[in-house]
């Protein structure tokens, strides 16, 4: 089966930089994705990371481990409008490749 | 990119009553998915539907209670029957990009109350 863990909650003040971390745990990586929702929006896709390394996005850039089934979000120059939850997903190849969420992290930016 | 149109964007039914959500996408796709999201959680798939085949469903979601039609590559419908409150929720469509399926676009969403 597959189970991915996220920090339920994370604050941080404008302009300031938040990592938000994802674990996951996969019989079949294929890749892992983050993707941003706003309340009463839907999600829209972010980045995805198949290999090792760092994927950089304007102000936000994302981070794979493969080894260490563990990935990041990172957002920098954090503005109010950056206040959403936010969703790592992996694709994996024994839920015939479809994408499993993880349980999401809930920004919220402060003045 | 792809754009997506579902409706309706929200409903409140009555208990044992049925809800058809439709999905338009502005391209042709082989895949198409249904997801659930139910207050203040993550998502969940409910089923895949290919065009001229039945949808795959996941565990824990029935075809009788989530039937789902597939007529062409451009649209979907998604329908909550004999609805209870468990039911409420949202209703999300989705379709993947062309290549390698890297990423997934998503409708508006449906938010469906039921009392």
């Amino acid at each position: 089966g597959q189970s991915l863990e996220q920090p339920s909650e994370v604050t941080a003040v404008e302009g300031a930089i938040v990592q938000i971390n994802c674990t996951y745990q996969t019989s079949g990586f294929y890749g892992l994705s983050w993707y941003q929702q706003h309340d009463g929006g839907a999600p829209t896709f972010l980045s995805y990371n198949a290999l090792d390394g760092l994927e950089e996005t304007g102000r936000f850039s994302s981070f794979l481990s493969r080894s260490d089934s563990y990935g990041y979000l990172l957002l920098q120059e954090l503005q109010m409008k950056d206040s959403a939850s936010y969703f790592c997903a992996v694709r994996d190849q024994s839920y015939g490749q479809n994408f499993v969420f993880g349980p999401g992290t809930r920004l919220s930016v402060l003045p | 990119s792809a754009v997506i149109s579902q409706k309706p964007s929200r409903d409140i039914c009555q208990r044992g009553t049925s809800l058809t959500i439709q999905c338009q996408v502005d391209s042709q796709v082989t895949m198409m998915f249904w997801y659930r999201q139910q207050p203040g959680q993550s998502l969940t798939l409910i089923a895949t539907a290919n065009q001229g085949s039945e949808a795959t469903y996941e565990s824990g979601f029935v075809i009788d209670k989530f039937p789902i039609s597939r007529p062409n590559l451009t649209f979907s419908t998604l329908t909550v029957s004999n609805m209870s409150p468990e039911d409420s929720s949202i209703y999300l469509c989705s379709v993947g990009d062309r290549r390698p399926n890297e990423k997934l676009f998503f409708g508006s969403g449906t938010q469906l109350s039921v009392l």
